[in-house]
Parts: structure tokens; C-alpha cells; sequence
């Protein structure tokens, strides 16, 4: 089946820090993956996508490659600020078996000044 | 052009009730799902409509159910309320059923459901 699977937060940073937040998945099929991001009281905002292996997404600073030989698609950013306070989701989209997204558990940022 | 709105923003809820919960799309978007994020947790399939038609279901008891209608809003319906059923519950709307695989989805801000 699909799933995803996302390191344990909460994490914690100083402004200007290096962030990576892991996240692996498994599909049956061939998925796209993504991150939301959710600000407190919010709803999810996309933030960045890829479609198919090696495809690099990007926004805002942030990246991620989706890397298909170890099914990953880790989130980085180089310098966190204040405001990228947040919870952080992956997600895959399985075209092939179905009409939903299937998210990660969430990982909690919080960067301090 | 206004976002996917949801409504009731916030609601509480006694064992046993019903609840309706409301979605219009972002315009021109068919294409409506429904997720619930219990506290701490990644949000869960419960529905996709797209032209007014299920097009899936996730792991949901028969007492969630949903509608979708002409003008592509959508309702979410849950009876005989639990506890468990505490959640936030989002909807979201992409162009079509099939560009939700590419471009994800737009989601609201939900509403926030306590069950007393």
C-alpha cells in the first residue's frame, strides 16, 4: 500500500540554521510527492512538489529531490527564519490507486531569534 | 478570486448529534475532497467528489457522508457523533481529478469540531 513516513519532531532551531526533515514513502504505483506546510489555526498551503524521480521542487528556499533508488524526499532549507514556523507535512499522491493523498504524521519547527 | 471556504469556522457538538459542514471550492475547480486531522496527526482521506459524483472513499464509517452539487460545493455530513470524531476537517478543490496528482490540492482552513 501507499504510505509516508516522517521524522519525529518537535524541532527546534536558531534563526539562520541548516533544516533537513526526513521523509520516506511507499507506493505501489509511481507517486508524485509533496510538502504542505500548516501555520498555527491554519489549513495546509502547498509548498513545493515533484512529479517523478530526480525532479527537484523548490519554494521559498526550501527544496526537496525525489529520489526514487531510496524512496526519500527530504526537506531542506539552508537558513531558517522565525517565520517558517510551522508544521510540516509529506505527502504522496498515487495516481494509479486512488483518488486521495496520503500525508505524514507532521513535524513541528519552531525557530528561535 | 477567494480561496477554498469553509464553514462553520468552529463547532461543538454533543454526543449523538448531527453535523453538517459546508465547502464551496476555489471558482471553477470540479473537484472537492474532504479530510479529517485529528490533533497531532497527518490529515485522512474521507471523500472525493468531482462533477458531483463520488470518486473515492477512505477507511470512514457509513455514518461520515457527503454531497457534492451543481454549483460544485460540497457537505459533509457526520451522525451519531463520537468523541473520536474531534478533528479539524479540511476540504480541498483542485481543477479536476486528475491534475490533483500534479499540482496537489488547495486546502481551507477547516473547521474545528469538538465533540462534548
Amino acid at each position: 500500500g501507499n504510505s509516508v513516513t516522517q521524522m519525529e519532531g518537535p524541532v527546534t532551531l536558531s534563526e539562520e540554521a541548516f533544516l533537513t526533515i526526513n521523509c520516506t514513502y511507499t507506493a505501489t504505483g509511481y507517486p508524485s510527492l509533496f510538502w504542505y506546510v500548516q501555520y498555527p489555526g491554519e489549513g495546509l498551503q502547498l509548498l513545493l512538489k515533484a512529479t517523478k524521480a530526480d525532479d527537484k521542487g523548490s519554494n521559498k528556499g526550501f527544496e526537496a529531490t525525489y529520489r526514487k533508488e531510496t524512496t526519500s524526499f527530504h526537506l531542506e532549507k539552508g537558513s531558517v527564519q522565525v517565520s517558517d514556523s510551522a508544521v510540516y507535512f509529506c505527502a504522496l499522491s498515487d495516481w494509479g490507486t486512488g483518488n486521495q493523498f496520503y500525508f505524514g504524521t507532521g513535524t513541528s519547527l519552531t525557530v528561535i531569534p | 478570486d477567494a480561496g477554498v471556504t469553509q464553514s462553520p469556522t468552529h463547532l461543538i457538538k454533543t454526543r449523538g448529534q448531527h453535523v453538517t459542514l459546508r465547502c464551496s471550492p476555489i471558482s471553477g475547480h470540479k473537484s472537492v475532497s474532504w479530510y479529517q486531522q485529528v490533533l497531532g496527526q497527518g490529515p485522512q482521506f474521507i471523500f472525493q467528489y468531482y462533477e458531483k459524483e463520488e470518486r473515492g472513499r477512505g477507511n470512514f464509517p457509513d455514518r461520515f457522508s457527503a454531497r457534492q452539487f451543481p454549483n460544485y460545493s460540497s457537505e459533509l455530513n457526520v451522525n451519531a457523533l463520537l468523541l473520536g470524531d474531534s478533528a479539524l476537517y479540511l476540504c480541498a478543490s483542485s481543477d479536476n481529478i486528475r491534475d490533483r496528482g500534479l499540482y496537489g490540492y488547495t486546502f481551507g482552513s477547516g473547521t474545528r469540531l469538538t465533540v462534548v
